[in-house]
């Protein structure tokens, strides 16, 4: 079965660079989820998008943004990088049915693993 | 907003034998959702089980188990004849009623769990 696609798995940056993440959903699944992990912790949503429009806004700072596009795939971008941002980036993705609740799980992706110096 | 809280940093238990993992959260929703996620050293999340909160009936897959108790908001899973390959980071997390799209979800501090031989 196809599963949650992310692209680059590594990712090593330099202070005050940009980074672009992407993300491709599972086929059919219009939600796509993103959570940062940084080194021993856990996962932390930043932000997520039903149908192109942004759905839910966690933590996610300024510098960032993100937007999910026509065939549903989403990207994350990331300006002025900061050593702190060096994280396991987690994409996930699900389908959105209205009382069906099983059909909501999110499945994650393998994650990009950026590394800020 | 919801917090979930895990209180043991790390577990260990014997092959073979039977551990639980305890989980607290702390929500004013009447209807969520509680799952348990394995991060082995890939780092891949990957779902456990899961809870819905309007369900008495306590989730069960395989040998892994969970107890819910709902008026107390203890979530604890329980594995049963633990193998070698169940050594990873367990985390709990809790999401918000289905009837929203792109839910977050929230995860606890994680347990690492460590089986031995």
């Amino acid at each position: 079965a196809a599963g949650v696609i992310q692209s680059p798995r590594h990712l090593i940056k330099e202070k005050r660079e940009t980074a672009t993440l992407k993300c491709y959903p599972i086929p059919r699944h219009d939600t796509v989820y993103w959570y940062q992990q940084g080194p021993g912790q856990d996962p932390q949503f930043l932000i997520s998008f039903y149908e192109k429009m942004q759905s839910d806004k966690g933590s996610i700072p300024d510098r960032f943004s993100a937007q999910q596009f026509s065939d549903y795939h989403s990207e994350l971008n990331m300006s002025s990088l900061e050593l702190g941002d060096s994280a396991l980036y987690f994409c996930a993705s699900s389908l959105y049915e209205y009382g069906g609740a099983m059909d909501n799980e999110q499945f994650f992706g393998p994650g990009t693993r950026l590394t800020v110096l | 907003a919801q917090t979930v809280t895990q209180s043991q940093p790390e577990m260990s238990v014997q092959e073979a034998e039977t551990v639980t993992l305890s989980c607290t959260y702390d929500t004013s929703e009447n209807n969520y959702y509680l799952f348990w996620y394995k991060q082995p050293p890939s780092r891949q999340m990957i779902l456990v089980i899961r809870q819905e909160a309007y369900k008495q009936q306590n989730a069960t897959e395989n040998r892994f188990s969970v107890n819910f108790q709902k008026a107390a908001k203890s979530f604890s899973l329980k594995i049963s004849d633990s193998q070698l390959g169940d050594t990873a980071m367990y985390f709990c997390a809790f999401m918000k009623p289905w009837y929203n799209a792109g839910n977050m979800l929230t995860f606890g501090g994680g347990t690492r769990l460590m089986v031995k031989p």
